[in-house]
């Protein structure tokens, strides 16, 4: 079965320094890895998509993720963050041959001024 | 718009009572899930659906049922069974046959006084 571990369940950061949020995923290839954002008090949204189309995923808010086997990481980074990136951010990856989805345990993004 | 609806918002329960929260979706997605978000512990999923009448339990099922009459509603009956329900609720779809990619609801925020 696939798992997903985040490492680091607070991340903190000044505005405009990288972010980077870890995410290692079990040792055999899942059929897709995601990275989702939640906002405090509402649902999960997409954030990317890795479908083994391409190792470097660009999202949406200037976020971007890179497939890397041999160490089994879909890290999400950031060049320069903002106040409004403040949020939970969640790793997922498909589990194979089923339509479910394993999550990790999230990794809380704080930005200061 | 497409999208997932979750009502209500905000729910309070005495201790004892069942409770159901409601999800629609106007998608035309096949598939349904349902999570629970507690603190520290990312989403586990409860219950999920691939198709009209017919779901499968899933991680932390233990009194929780739901029902799926209809393609574009999914709605979770939270039981007195269960010992522990206040947490925040997610509701998921998505479309099978490859995409994977789940879209999630606002949430319900269940508190049991």
């Amino acid at each position: 079965a696939q798992s997903v571990t985040q490492l680091g369940s607070h991340v903190s950061v000044s505005e405009g320094a990288l972010v980077l949020l870890r995410c290692n995923y079990s040792s055999s290839v899942p059929p897709y890895l995601f990275w989702y954002v939640q906002y405090p008090n509402q649902g999960l949204q997409l954030l990317l998509k890795y479908t083994s189309a391409a190792t470097l995923v660009k999202g949406i808010n200037g976020f971007e993720a890179e497939f890397k086997k041999s160490e089994t990481s879909f890290h999400l980074t950031k060049p320069s963050a903002h106040m409004s990136d403040a949020a939970e951010y969640f790793c997922a990856v498909s589990e194979t041959n089923t339509d479910k989805l394993i999550f990790g345990t999230g990794t809380r993004l704080q930005v200061f001024p | 718009d497409g999208g997932i609806t979750q009502s209500p918002k905000y729910l309070f329960r005495k201790e004892g009572q069942n409770v159901t929260l409601s999800c629609e979706q106007n998608l035309n997605h096949d598939a349904m899930y349902w999570y629970r978000q507690d603190p520290g512990q990312g989403l586990r999923l409860i219950y999920y659906s691939q198709i009209v009448n017919d779901f499968q339990k899933g991680d932390i099922a233990e009194g929780y049922s739901v029902s799926r009459e209809k393609k574009e509603s999914f709605p979770l009956t939270v039981t007195s069974a269960q010992k522990n329900p206040t947490a925040f609720y997610l509701c998921a779809s998505s479309q099978r046959e490859g995409s994977d990619t789940q879209y999630f609801g606002p949430g319900t925020r269940l508190t049991v006084l």
